[in-house]
């Protein structure tokens, strides 16, 4: 069974400035997904980012990027300029490769805290 | 707009009672999952379902029942049997194939037990 390990259970970052949070994942697999998720206080919760493993190249979405590894299995979230608005859970999560239904499989969080 | 809808919000239930948590969604994925979240556990997997009149059991499955009779809804029934039932529970959905590997959740539902 794949397991996802998330070793920082609470960050905390000034405004404006860069956070990595780190994610580790133990998976015999060659294909399969990993995901960021984003729980803000309303408990809502939205994709921040996904990387195919195939892909070598990290993902980026705006001020949000990964450092996939994958000899190391390891998959950490930078996030730049820090906002007021991005504080909240994070998740990492892990589903394994194709189109089957197999749901994720979750870290347990990592509770970033911006301060202004 | 397309989305997931759970109800209710919160809930609350007393001991040795049942109780069934309502998702449904207007997205036309094929599949569709139910997590509990628990205070530092982070979502485990209670059951998912890949097409209707069809759904698995998951990591933490035992007291909980489902049923996926529309494609439409996939109503999770906390039953007596369930030792430790107060928790916030999500569910989510995802379409068909590997382009569609995006899990999409609703709002949650929050159950405590008195």
């Amino acid at each position: 069974a794949q397991t996802v390990t998330q070793s920082q259970p609470e960050m905390s970052v000034q405004e404006a400035e860069t956070v990595t949070l780190s994610c580790t994942y133990d998976t015999s697999e060659s294909d399969y997904y990993l995901f960021w998720y984003k729980q803000p206080p309303s408990r809502q919760m939205i994709l921040v980012i996904r990387q195919e493993a195939y892909k070598q190249q990290n993902a980026t979405e705006n001020r949000f990027s990964v450092n996939f590894q994958k000899a190391a299995k390891s998959f950490s979230l930078k996030i730049s300029d820090s906002q007021l608005g991005d504080a909240a859970m994070y998740f990492c999560a892990y589903r394994s490769g194709g189109g089957g239904a197999d749901g994720l499989t979750f870290g347990k969080g990592t509770h970033l805290i911006i301060q202004p | 707009d397309g989305g997931i809808t759970q109800s209710p919000k919160y809930l609350f239930r007393k001991e040795g009672q049942n109780v069934t948590l309502s998702c449904e969604q207007n997205l036309n994925h094929d599949a569709m999952y139910w997590y509990r979240q628990d205070p530092g556990q982070g979502l485990r997997l209670i059951y998912y379902s890949q097409i209707v009149n069809d759904f698995q059991k998951g990591d933490i499955a035992e007291g909980y029942s489902v049923s996926r009779e529309k494609k439409e809804s996939f109503p999770l029934t906390v039953t007596s049997a369930q030792k430790n039932p107060t928790a916030f529970y999500l569910c989510a959905s995802k379409g068909r194939g590997r382009v569609a590997n995006v899990l999409t959740f609703g709002a949650g539902s929050r159950l405590t037990v008195l």
